[in-house]
């Protein structure tokens, strides 16, 4: 699996939109990205996931660039409860393959 | 539905001592993994299980740890004996390989401290 980098933490007001960058220069055409969160105390959660095209579902956006070297998953109005780690994966998808996680991005969302 | 159960939350045990670890995957998920977090650190997968094989088990260390998935069903993580650096939380997941996602399922972990 491509390896990814993120910054390890960032700060966003409540209600404002937060976006969290990773980088993957070394993905492979078949390996998907991924994002998964972890609420303090808790196992990490899926979030959303993106081959080549923005995809976005009720919690979350995804960007990739169109080289796929890089991606930003866009929380649109965080709220407090959106503090947690977010992890940046890059796997191929539709497999029973284990997920290789880093140390993700610390997300800290203020009032 | 139920998700991925979790037992114990927390435990707390003398080094040297025995300790196993309990998980029950989401129903009709055939693949389960063991991961280890240490504090600060992302989820670092022990093993991993396709029904009742496991598939994946180079990270795990196999003179202390063992697991077994009996059945392909639940599944037990035992250490024996434990030392002071296995203090942990130990996560379980599952997911339906071959599915359209491969979305990985968590349970709450297990918080092992070991004195």
């Amino acid at each position: 699996d491509a390896k990814t980098t993120q910054p390890p933490s960032m700060d966003c007001a409540e209600g404002r939109a937060a976006n969290l960058p990773c980088n993957h220069s070394t993905i492979s055409g078949n390996e998907y990205v991924y994002w998964y969160r972890q609420i303090h105390s808790q196992g990490p959660q899926y979030i959303i996931h993106g081959l080549k095209n923005n995809e976005t579902n009720e919690m979350a956006s995804l960007i990739i660039t169109e080289d796929r070297k890089s991606s930003t998953l866009i929380l649109p109005h965080a709220t407090l409860r959106d503090t947690a780690v977010y992890y940046c994966i890059v796997r191929v998808a539709y497999s029973g393959y284990a997920l290789n996680f880093g140390k993700g991005t610390s997300l800290l969302v203020t009032p | 539905e139920a998700g991925v159960v979790q037992s114990p939350r927390y435990k707390i045990i003398e080094k040297k001592q025995p300790v196993a670890f309990w998980c029950n995957p989401i129903s009709g998920h055939n693949t389960l993994y063991w991961y280890l977090q240490n504090l600060g650190q992302g989820p670092e997968l022990l093993i991993r299980y396709e029904n009742e094989e496991a598939v994946d088990d180079s990270q795990l260390p196999k003179d202390r740890f063992s697991a077994e998935r009996l059945k392909g069903v639940d599944s037990t993580l035992k250490i024996q004996p434990a030392e002071l650096g296995d203090s942990a939380v130990y996560l379980c997941a599952s997911s339906l390989a071959g599915g359209p996602v491969g979305e990985l399922f968590f349970g709450e972990g297990s918080r092992l401290t070991v004195l």
